[in-house]
């Protein structure tokens, strides 16, 4: 199972939104609503975001948002903070037997 | 709450197994799914399986022929084999499980990772 496909890096002023773009294929992605999204600052564990495409889990602000069309989803994130710099994974269902695929990773910059 | 730690040595020879637990405390292990999760230096998320409190296993099928991982609800523990190591799993390892909705294909819950280096 190939890894999902991420930009590397994107970037925003304060203030501004972001989005950040996670491509599958109809095996994943495209198959099923179980997409996830995963922040992750430098040195420390990763944390979830978004769960079932563009659910939040408590704690996490309304400023990130997933949706998904098709084989792509997506992580928007909206009036962007300096703390929002980190890298950020997607991750998919892909089956019982894979279970589930990641993404490589973007490293948001804030500028 | 519920907090997982990892424990096991960070150095292990090529050719050899590498062994790692995950303590759960604050909380009962006999619910639900626990995941080994892998993140090589400067490199993505890789799962490599996860156990079911019951004792019922799915391995990352690029993994599956070296990987093991067993529960032992006395302890509140879960652990992770991973047999003939190279240097291409040298990696920070993570347990990990879920507890907003029971499943195994999200992970909100994380242990800290211990970094394991394959080297002679």
């Amino acid at each position: 199972q190939s890894a999902l496909t991420q930009p590397r890096s994107v970037s925003g002023s304060p203030g501004q939104s972001v989005t950040i773009s996670c491509t599958g294929t109809s095996s994943d992605v495209g198959g099923y609503h179980y997409v996830s999204w995963y922040q992750q600052h430098p040195g420390k564990v990763p944390k979830l975001m978004i769960y079932d495409v563009s659910k939040r889990p408590s704690g996490v602000p309304d400023r990130f948002s997933g949706s998904k069309s098709g084989n792509t989803a997506s992580l928007t994130i909206s009036g962007l903070q300096a703390e929002d710099e980190a890298d950020y994974y997607c991750c998919s269902y892909v089956g019982t037997y894979t279970f589930v695929v990641f993404g490589g990773g973007t490293k948001l910059t804030v500028l | 709450q519920v907090q997982l730690q990892e424990s096991g040595p960070g150095l292990v020879k090529p050719s050899e197994t590498l062994s790692l637990t995950c303590t759960v405390s604050g909380g009962s292990i006999s619910r639900g799914y626990w995941s080994w999760i892998r993140q090589s230096p400067g490199k993505g998320l890789e799962c490599i399986g996860y156990i079911h409190y019951s004792g019922s296993t799915n391995y990352n099928p690029s993994l599956k022929s070296r990987v093991i991982m067993s529960v032992d609800t006395s302890k509140n523990q879960f652990s992770l084999k991973l047999s003939s190591v190279t240097a291409a799993d040298t990696a920070v390892y993570y347990c990990a499980t879920e507890e907003l909705t029971g499943t195994y294909w999200y992970f909100d819950l994380w242990g800290r990772g211990t970094l394991v280096t394959v080297s002679s």
